[in-house]
């Protein structure tokens, strides 16, 4: 079992460009949360996903980022026009059921230079 | 609005002392609780998981308390060694339709060897 899947590890753009950062969960998981850590901050709730579906968004920005969990493949945390704000660690974590614990990918640090 | 939030912020002990990381919560009604450690740079790992009905956990020289009814979990470290020095994080799991994580703002331990 690899774990929850994070790729890249590190991802540097330009001010404008876009961000994609996928996640793969752990081999049976169907629930997937991403939260973000910026620098000397604390962890907060971004996005939770089931398969096909939104659950809730309630911790995403309201312009620029979109999350899905398609059918088939990992899920995609899309950050279009970046802006130096953006650089953080992202994490990604898949539970199931969630009474089972979180198991967390390894981040992906976005660098808006 | 559920905060959670840890005590102390950093701590600093010698090689083989034990110690206790403190974590409290403002809203009684969790699923679950679980702590992570976080090394500096790299991704989160689940050490202990509490479920509500539970009152403890213990994992080798690591045991976990919850007091739902007062808002506070406890992390206890036995004989502390210099590979422990890492961020601690506390994390309530809230019912409801999306169980998500509520972090704690962690304590940053260093075990001087």
């Amino acid at each position: 079992n690899a774990g929850v899947m994070q790729n890249p590890r590190h991802l540097v753009r330009r001010r404008g460009q876009e961000a994609r950062l996928r996640c793969s969960p752990m081999k049976g998981h169907s629930h997937v949360y991403w939260y973000r850590q910026l620098p000397e901050e604390g962890l907060k709730f971004m996005v939770y996903l089931q398969k096909e579906n939104i659950i809730d968004e309630s911790g995403m920005p309201k312009e620029r980022f979109s999350a899905e969990f398609p059918k088939e493949g990992p899920s995609i945390l899309r950050i279009q026009q970046v802006v130096r704000g953006d650089s953080a660690a992202y994490f990604c974590a898949s539970s199931s059921p969630p009474n089972y614990g979180y198991t967390f990918g390894s981040g992906t640090r976005l660098t808006v230079v | 609005k559920q905060e959670v939030t840890q005590i102390p912020a950093a701590l600093s002990v010698p090689e083989g002392e034990n110690l206790v990381l403190n974590c409290s919560f403002t809203d009684s009604a969790i699923y679950n609780l679980q702590w992570f450690r976080q090394d500096p740079g790299k991704g989160l790992t689940s050490l202990l998981l509490i479920q509500s009905s539970q009152r403890e956990q213990t994992s080798g020289r690591l045991n976990a308390s919850l007091d739902k009814s007062s808002g506070r979990s406890t992390l206890y470290i036995a004989a502390s060694q210099p590979g422990d020095s890492a961020t601690y994080l506390c994390a309530v799991i809230e019912g409801g339709a999306t169980n998500k994580l509520i972090f704690g703002t962690g304590t940053l331990l260093a075990v001087q060897p």
